[in-house]
């Protein structure tokens, strides 16, 4: 079975630091990999995916299929950054997102 | 509605009840999901309908769950007999089709079980 782990339940850094969110998964196939964000008081919306391999508000995130990863990363972070933020993986051919238990970051002046 | 709509927004019942949790996917999405967000557990998948298809039930925590799906539209995630550790807040998203890769997701439903 698929599994998605973020090791970080809290995250702190201050404002134009990197800030750098962990997600590791194993799945023996080749998965497609999300980051999913909700910022307050707003629903859960997709930031970004692997396959686009696009830069969304600033973030990429690569995935290493060696180590199984798929790590979200910012070079300056800003303060609307704060949110919370989940990884996620679909395995092949299903249709179904597994979630990892989210990070929640805070962007300080 | 512009997205996926889900009411109520919040609902306190007292163990033991049942509770009727709606979903309005967007027009015209085919694929609707419902999920299970509990505090440090990140989400939890429930359940899956895509078009006519039977149901993906196979995240239901326990038969006191269950979930319908009317006209293709509009679905109904119903606990019968709550207990407390049901508590949490309940996601639902649509897709244009199944397994497209952009989920929508709703408000969500926060229920709490005294």
């Amino acid at each position: 079975a698929q599994r998605v782990t973020q090791p970080e339940k809290l995250l702190s850094v201050f404002k134009g630091a990197p800030v750098e969110l962990k997600c590791n998964y194993s799945y023996s196939g080749s998965p497609e990999l999300f980051w999913y964000v909700q910022y307050s008081r707003q629903r859960l919306q997709l930031l970004l995916r692997h396959i686009s391999r696009e830069s969304i508000k600033g973030f990429t995130a690569d995935l290493n299929k060696g180590e199984t990863s798929f790590h979200l990363k910012k070079p300056f972070a800003q303060e609307e950054d704060s949110a919370m933020y989940y990884c996620a993986l679909k395995r092949t051919n299903d249709y179904k997102l597994s979630f990892g238990a989210g990070t929640t970051v805070t962007v300080r002046a | 509605g512009a997205g996926v709509s889900q009411s109520p927004s919040n609902k306190v019942t007292e163990k033991g009840k049942d509770v009727e949790l709606r979903c309005d996917p967007i027009s015209g999405h085919t694929a609707l999901y419902w999920y299970r967000q509990s505090l440090g557990q990140g989400l939890e998948f429930l359940i899956y309908f895509q078009g006519n298809s039977a149901p993906d039930k196979s995240g239901l925590p326990s038969d006191r769950f269950s979930a319908e799906r009317t006209g293709g539209s509009v679905s109904t995630l119903t606990i019968q007999r709550t207990q407390q550790e049901d508590s949490a807040v309940y996601l639902c998203a649509s897709s244009l089709v199944a397994g497209d890769t952009e989920a929508f997701f709703g408000q969500g439903t926060r229920l709490t079980v005294v």
